[in-house]
């Protein structure tokens, strides 16, 4: 059964970098899509982006400029890295496995950003 | 982007009764050449990620029990529960995968009347 799980900083300045990886275990992360999904509070998910295990990506828009999801095989894992952040991009943070529908995801991680 | 719009916001419903959540989408998610809704429900509850229940707008994912349905093409589509157990209390969410940026609907709070 894969399982995925999120790490990194929970708290992170304005204006710093949002920096979170994604441990992918009980299966390999090769030959399948990978993405990260927010939840801002009291808000409906939003889909970050995803990268297929030879390095392809698509972003969404609104985030492209600031996002870049990378990914190391050798490690199974995945991360991803946002720039600039302000207090919008407070929010849960998950991974999930699929380009599109994930079928599997991680527990989440809550990110705060906050001076 | 495609704007993904669930009614009702929140729905009581008795146990064993049919709960049902409509999810309306502003563009068609159709793509005709594959003859597919790119269109996929979610169930989430507190604490907890959220689950894949049904994908391609009426496919269910392995494991979730067959009283969970899903219906509709283009812009309209219905997720069903036929007999509400009382573990299916959660928030649902449709998501639209047929355009960049992927869009989810509100959520719909499905609770016991």
């Amino acid at each position: 059964q894969v399982q995925l799980q999120e790490s990194g900083p929970g708290l992170v300045k304005p204006s710093e970098t949002l920096s979170l990886t994604c441990n992918v275990s009980g299966g390999s992360i090769t030959s399948f899509y990978w993405s990260w999904i927010r939840q801002p509070p009291g808000k409906r998910l939003e889909w970050i982006g995803y990268i297929y295990y030879t390095g392809s990506t698509k972003y969404n828009p609104s985030l492209k400029s600031r996002v870049t999801i990378s990914v190391d095989t050798s490690k199974n894992q995945f991360s991803l890295t946002l720039t600039s952040v302000t207090t919008a991009d407070t929010a849960v943070y998950y991974c999930a496995r699929g380009g599109a529908a994930g079928d599997h995801w991680g527990q989440g991680t809550l990110v705060t950003v906050s001076s | 982007d495609f704007v993904m719009t669930q009614s009702p916001d929140s729905l009581p419903v008795s146990l064993g009764e049919r709960a049902t959540i409509t999810c309306k989408s502003s563009q068609s998610v159709l793509y005709s050449s594959h003859n597919k809704n790119y269109l996929a429900w979610y169930q989430q509850k507190p604490g907890q990620p959220p689950k894949l229940l049904i994908y391609w707008a009426s496919t269910r994912e392995s494991g979730v029990p067959d009283r969970f349905s899903g219906s509709g093409s283009g812009t309209d589509f219905t997720l069903t529960i036929s007999s509400l157990q009382a573990e299916d209390v959660a928030i649902y969410y449709c998501q639209q995968y047929y355009s960049n940026p992927y869009t989810f609907g509100q959520g719909t709070k499905l609770e016991i009347k």
